[in-house]
């Protein structure tokens, strides 16, 4: 059965770092997602990508972040300058429609800690 | 906005039946999807409701009324690999696309 990958499955940066988190949704799939949930919190919407381009953004997601997809399979979370507070998951998700009835699947995640 | 309001936590013997409770206040309303989530693990998708009444899924089965802003979520026969977090979430339009607003999620311990 096809998957989201994510890697790495954990990232230790100390603050003032740049990061970068790797998604490879699955390959027929159009519709892309970040997501974070803060330890013992919910999951958190970020930011959502649909033909090369950002949909939707929560406000969370500042200027400290941007996506990419950099080529045909990988997406890309970037976060420019880490600060403690972006200690997280950081789960990617896709879709294969626009539809709201289809499924949103989940990578395994990416844990990242900021020292 | 969203709001969605579930139990933070229960607990059920091994074999009974549980339900967990979710109500949610949206602007405007496209269905409800119920996701589990076992510790340090991603969401996985168990079911979506957008009219009114009970899904049947093997042991699982989700229920919605929308006039009174609430689901539920029914597991049969809990096995111990139950014991996870279950997830109420609505989406939302954005551009083009339906981002998921996460209630904080139900820690199911299921004991034998």
């Amino acid at each position: 059965e096809p998957e989201v990958t994510q890697t790495p499955s954990h990232q230790v940066t100390q603050m003032g770092q740049e990061v970068i988190l790797r998604c490879v949704p699955i390959s027929n799939h159009l519709y892309f997602y970040w997501y974070r949930q803060i330890l013992g919190q919910k999951v958190e919407f970020l930011v959502s990508f649909y033909n090369n381009e950002i949909s939707e953004k929560s406000e969370i997601f500042d200027d400290q972040f941007s996506v990419e997809r950099p080529d045909g399979s990988n997406f890309t979370l970037k976060i420019r300058s880490t600060k403690l507070e972006d200690s997280a998951m950081y789960f990617c998700a896709s879709s294969e429609g626009t539809a709201v009835s289809y499924e949103q699947y989940f990578g395994p995640g990416t844990r990242l800690t900021v020292t | 906005g969203q709001n969605i309001d579930q139990p933070t936590e229960m607990t059920a013997t091994e074999g009974a039946i549980v339900q967990i409770n979710c109500t949610y206040q949206t602007s405007g309303f496209n269905g409800l999807f119920w996701y589990q989530q076992h510790a340090g693990e991603a969401p996985t998708f168990l079911s979506y409701n957008v009219l009114d009444g009970l899904e049947e899924k093997g042991r699982f089965s989700s229920f919605l009324s929308r006039s009174k802003g609430y689901s539920y979520l029914l597991l049969k026969e809990l096995q111990m690999k139950d014991s996870a977090s279950y997830l109420c979430a609505a989406p939302y339009s954005g551009a083009g696309s339906y981002q998921l607003t996460f209630g904080k999620g139900t820690k199911l311990s299921v004991i034998p």
